[in-house]
């Protein structure tokens, strides 16, 4: 089965201390997204990748990090400095000739407090 | 920069009703246009997509036209079911100045009640 897996789905940090979001897609998709979702609001993108070991930022990346050092994954570094981490977070992919057609993970919901 | 606008929600239908929700683009060139649903509690799921003008798409029993003249793309059904409750995003792909990324529109909460 491919897809998109995402874990936990359910993350609780006390202020103060980084977290690692994990990613992991098994559709050979060249492309790799995260997104931020908070209630009532659409998606915000905070990062993505076109290729391995290469990412950009998106509209709100201050206060995150990325790696993509295999093709399959993508963590997802919340840190200290993102003043309100608690959030709905979701990870999707997509070939690069269709970055319209994303598949999404099913999220992880993180709770700082 | 290129934009999407949705109707403000939520949207609460009878079961059996007629669906519109409104979205309305801002884009330089002629973009992709998508419709993303989802379902309480989990990720996003591709519902249909439009590539050039005067497209329809179309998928479980939802459709939406590409109207390049009014820059929409309205997503309608003509009998929504209580499972189709869930949040709809509208985005376009651009095809020029803003390519690797989709933007989003705000999403619009759909209640659909027995």
């Amino acid at each position: 089965d491919g897809g998109i897996t995402q874990s936990p789905k359910y993350l609780f940090r006390k202020e103060g201390q980084n977290v690692t979001l994990s990613c992991e897609q098994n559709l050979n998709h060249d492309a790799m997204y995260w997104y931020r979702q908070d209630p009532g609001q659409g998606l915000r993108l905070i990062y993505y990748s076109q290729i391995v070991n290469d990412f950009q930022k998106g509209d709100i990346a201050e206060g995150y990090s990325v790696s993509r050092e295999k093709k399959e994954s993508f963590p997802l570094t919340v840190t200290s400095a993102q003043k309100n981490p608690t959030a709905f977070y979701l990870c999707a992919s997509s070939t690069l000739a269709g970055v319209g057609e994303q598949y999404f993970g099913p999220g992880t919901r993180l709770t700082v407090t | 920069g290129d934009s999407v606008t949705q109707m403000e929600g939520p949207v609460t239908l009878s079961e059996e009703a007629f669906l519109t929700i409104n979205c309305t683009y801002t884009a330089t060139g002629y973009p992709s246009l998508f419709w993303y649903v989802q379902y309480p509690g989990e990720g996003l799921q591709l519902l249909l997509k439009a590539t050039k003008a005067d497209d329809k798409g179309s998928n479980k029993g939802f459709e939406a036209t590409y109207r390049k003249e009014t820059t929409s793309f309205h997503l309608e059904k003509g009998s929504v079911q209580v499972s189709d409750s869930a949040v709809y995003f509208c985005a376009l792909s651009g095809r020029s100045g803003n390519t690797g990324k989709l933007i989003f529109g705000q999403g619009t909460t759909l209640q659909v009640k027995p």
